[in-house]
């Protein structure tokens, strides 16, 4: 059973660059074809696609943060990680890894239980 | 690109069947067999229920059902239960530049 867990700061300022972990066990993030996954909720507002990350390696962004989102993976520790940088508060939101099993194209079938992260001074 | 576009709200009495609609365009939703629906309650990840349209994931309830026309897609609740009182949002894929759109969101009231 492949489970997934965000960790990172709950709390960051503006301008900085967030940072999250995601931690998957009960399977590989390096075997099967599966693409690693971003999102986010914003309060009061819907889900947002930031990206994902292939189990080879390729990343692919959402075009509206393509110029301040980083996906990358060390299949050593089995997490992928997010970089957001240049934080306002519209980046507030709760920010969920989760498992794209059908090639990217928006099955998300496992899921973290997401992180609140805030934006403020 | 625009998210797709939800109706804010949607309610019906229990055993009632409700449908929400999730439009995009010719770009997204109408191009591709691709979309899906997923469930979120208070506090909890978003659960799939819907994918590739109509397809229901193994141990989903089949009083849920989905179809598409054109640039929409549609999520029906039948023999609507309290349990189904919750946030429903839809997904389609977008090509291989956008990749993917979600909707903005449907609150599904049990009255």
């Amino acid at each position: 059973q492949v489970q997934l867990q965000e960790s990172g700061p709950g709390l960051v300022k503006p301008s900085q660059t967030l940072s999250l972990a995601c931690s998957v066990s009960g399977g590989s993030i390096s075997s099967g074809g599966d693409y690693w996954s971003w999102l986010r909720l914003h309060p009061g507002k819907g889900l947002e696609w930031i990206g994902y990350i292939y189990s080879y390696g390729s990343t692919y962004y959402n075009p509206s943060l393509k110029s301040r989102v980083t996906i990358s993976m060390d299949k050593s520790k089995n997490q992928f990680f997010l970089k957001l940088s240049s934080m306002t508060a519209a980046d507030t939101a709760v920010y969920f890894c989760a498992r794209d099993w059908k090639s990217g194209t928006g099955v998300f079938d496992i899921w973290g239980q997401g992180t609140m992260v805030t934006v403020s001074s | 690109q625009s998210a797709l576009t939800q109706p804010a709200s949607v309610s019906g009495s229990p055993g009632q069947s409700i449908t929400i609609s999730c439009t995009g365009t010719s770009s997204d939703v109408g191009s591709f067999n691709l979309v899906s629906w997923y469930q979120k309650h208070p506090g909890t990840a978003p659960k799939v229920i819907i994918y590739e349209v109509t397809k229901r994931p193994s141990g989903v309830s089949n009083r849920f059902s989905a179809s598409k026309s054109g640039n929409t897609a549609s999520l029906t609740i039948s023999g609507l239960q309290a349990e189904d009182e919750a946030d429903y949002y839809c997904c389609s894929y977008a090509g291989s530049n956008i990749h993917l759109l979600f909707g903005g969101g449907t609150k599904v009231t049990v009255l």
